[in-house]
């Protein structure tokens, strides 16, 4: 039972085009959400985050942006830059002692063309 | 500041035996959680630890075992090999409760 899903395994943008990841979650005891960017060999590096209380979150390049009622997040990123080629981890937890944990999406691997 | 380390980074078994790793979470960080990576499976939760105290773990089975010292230092133990332990086993801490977490670069297992 997968409950974070990135739907698609990879995406490719053109350099200076809009980079959107997308994420959709199907337990509604999340209530806090992360992105995450890895490379290969590393640990996950922490992007941006959002709180249910919010519907959107700047820093940056990068924006997230969560719809709690279809249960969807996305993340932009604009410009795109070829350094932002990684895998994309989106993460979510819930509040709540047993539900203090992150439980990740499988990853979309952002292929970012000069 | 220093960020999250593990030790050791890479590690090869065999069947049978039994591995420990560590993990020094960052300066002031008060919860290690622990994740192991697989291809097929994804990044998978093990246990979070807080104040020396296991507050949750995950779907794993009792061969996977963890503890955390006064100073928030965490190993992980992983008993009785098997071949499908082979993965990346990933650190992370946080400051306290549902704070941002912050990932180590990894041990990597193989397990022959």
């Amino acid at each position: 039972d997968q409950q974070v899903k990135q739907n698609s395994p990879s995406l490719s943008v053109q350099e200076g085009r809009i980079s959107i990841l997308n994420c959709d979650y199907t337990n509604s005891m999340f209530d806090y959400f992360l992105w995450y960017k890895k490379y290969p060999a590393e640990g996950p590096t922490f992007l941006i985050s959002i709180s249910s209380i919010k519907d959107k979150n700047e820093d940056g390049r990068f924006t997230v942006f969560l719809n709690k009622s279809a249960k969807h997040l996305s993340l932009h990123i604009v410009p795109s830059q070829p350094g932002d080629s990684a895998v994309y981890f989106c993460a979510a937890s819930g509040s709540g002692g047993s539900n203090y944990k992150l439980t990740f999406g499988k990853g979309t691997l952002l292929t970012v063309n000069p | 500041k220093a960020g999250v380390t593990q030790t050791p980074r890479y590690l090869i078994k065999t069947r049978g035996q039994q591995v420990t790793l560590s993990c020094s979470p960052i300066s002031g960080h008060r919860s290690v959680s622990w994740y192991q990576q697989t291809p097929g499976q994804g990044l998978q939760f093990l246990f979070e630890y807080f104040s020396e105290t296991q507050r949750n773990k995950g779907n794993f089975p009792g061969r996977f075992s963890g503890r955390q010292f006064s100073n928030s230092r965490s190993e992980m133990n992983v008993s009785t090999l098997e071949l499908g332990d082979s993965a990346l086993y990933l650190c992370a801490s946080a400051r306290g409760y549902q704070e941002t977490q912050y990932f180590g670069p990894g041990t990597r297992l193989l397990v022959l």
